[in-house]
């Protein structure tokens, strides 16, 4: 199981918002991955392997884990949140069973 | 470019068997460490993984559904095909395909999303 929190989280743009998902077993960081998904539209790639960013992401975009392989702890950091950063934010886990985890998603509201 | 569409019907009735395909394009599902998954999104909900079909012909599927699922590719290596029997209001979600291209399991590309309503 994969709980994110905050559920809500209401900021104002040029705030830095910090997103945590934490894990109920050890997950391996090369397979910890975040999305962002606004309404309407397909979910979007941001981190993949816990730190690293997918092709076009912007750097103000961050990831973190608990260390090196795996953990339980990982952060989504969004560095002075733009207009258009508010959305739903999911992570997700693959292996293990099921294969794939996604937490209940952290909303980022203005 | 790798792009995904999904395809189907919008509504179906209880009980029924829903059909969707995905049509891909910018890779080969014969590609070492491709696969196609399938997503799904009830309204108000999370994200939920169903299926994943692999580039060496391994098809994973979640266990709390995998009775009702089935994930085929077909010969031209263009098209992944879900299908989910006993369809049921709680079945009522946005089902998305997207594409998985290497070991750390991540979806870079997704379709747009197919909403699929199940009423009577």
């Amino acid at each position: 199981v994969l709980t994110q929190s905050p559920g809500t989280l209401s900021l104002s743009p040029g705030e830095d918002a910090t997103l945590s998902c934490r894990a109920s077993h050890l997950v391996n960081s090369e397979h910890l991955s975040w999305y962002q998904q606004k309404p309407g539209q397909a979910p979007k790639l941001l981190i993949f392997g816990a730190s690293n960013r997918a092709p076009g992401i912007p750097d103000r975009f961050s990831g973190s884990g608990s260390g090196r392989g795996s953990g339980t702890a990982f952060t989504l950091t969004i560095h002075r949140v733009e207009p258009e950063d508010f959305a739903v934010y999911f992570c997700q886990q693959y292996g293990g069973s099921p294969l794939y985890t996604f937490g209940q998603g952290s909303k980022l509201e203005i | 470019q790798i792009t995904l569409k999904e395809s189907g019907p919008t509504l179906v009735k209880p009980t029924q068997t829903l059909t969707l395909t995905c049509t891909f394009s910018g890779f080969s599902l014969s590609d070492f460490g491709a696969g196609v998954g399938w997503v799904r999104r009830p309204p108000g909900k999370a994200l939920e993984w169903l299926a994943l079909t692999y580039w060496d012909d391994d098809d994973q599927y979640s266990p709390s559904l995998k009775s009702r699922l089935t994930v085929t590719k077909d010969s031209s290596n263009s098209h992944v095909v879900l299908t989910m029997t006993n369809m049921d209001p709680a079945d009522t979600a946005t089902y998305y395909c997207a594409h998985r291209q290497d070991g750390s399991g991540s979806f870079h590309h997704w379709g747009q999303g197919i909403l699929v309503t199940v009423s009577s």
